[in-house]
């Protein structure tokens, strides 16, 4: 099975600064598509972005941004101009379409936004 | 070992049918959820639970009803299956009940109401 790895359980940014989310993921797959979510204290998941392999450009909403690198299997993503609402805790998720769209999530990262 | 297991990981059934899906981590965690992943891909919480005690309880149909005999398992079990059911649910756990914690996920069970 896929693995996605977050290796920060916790992270800190001053507000207006930019912060970068790690995550990694363990594939034999070339076609897949990646996610980050959001959730806030409600636990709904909120899409925040995402990329599909094939797609060599990084993907980017707004002040969200990734940097997607195949070959390393590596998708952080960038937070630019950080506001109090961004903070939650922030998912990683790998789905692949070779196994019935699979999803399989990282253990997160809490992103505290310091006023 | 699998951190949080699901079972069964596919279900296929008829509508009106009753049906349980089991949730076990062996992570020594207190808290347990359930998630409703739904057709645009977005998980929607559905419950919570601390240490077998219920504190989340979002809008969900009284169809669904979330056992947990103690606190390394959180069963759902849905009652007379609509067509509407059909989505994949996710279980997770995680040490805390304040989102602060990791959370670890299950693969997940994907359900399919004929």
């Amino acid at each position: 099975a896929q693995t996605v790895t977050q290796s920060q359980p916790e992270m800190s940014v001053q507000e207006a600064e930019t912060v970068t989310l790690s995550c990694t993921y363990d594939t034999s797959e070339s076609d897949y598509y990646l996610f980050w979510y959001k959730q806030p204290p409600s636990r709904q998941m909120i899409l925040v972005i995402r990329q599909e392999a094939y797609k060599q450009q990084n993907a980017t909403e707004n002040r969200f941004s990734v940097n997607f690198q195949k070959a390393a299997k590596s998708f952080s993503l960038k937070i630019s101009d950080s506001q109090l609402g961004d903070a939650a805790m922030y998912f990683c998720a790998y789905r692949s379409p070779n196994t019935g769209n699979q999803f399989y999530f990282g253990t997160g990262t809490s992103l505290t936004v310091i006023p | 070992d699998t951190a949080v297991s699901q079972t069964p990981k596919y279900l296929v059934t008829q509508m009106g049918n009753d049906k349980s899906i089991k949730c076990e981590q062996n992570l020594g965690h207190d808290t347990m959820y359930w998630y409703k992943q739904d057709s645009k891909k977005f998980l929607k919480i559905m419950f919570s639970y601390n240490n077998k005690e219920l504190i989340i309880n979002e809008t969900v149909p009284n169809r669904f009803s979330p056992k947990s005999p103690d606190k390394a398992h959180l069963n759902l079990h849905i009652n007379s299956l609509e067509l509407g059911d059909s989505a994949v649910y996710f279980c997770a756990s995680s040490q805390d009940r304040a989102n602060l914690r990791p959370q670890h996920f299950g693969d997940g069970t994907r359900l399919s109401i004929l």
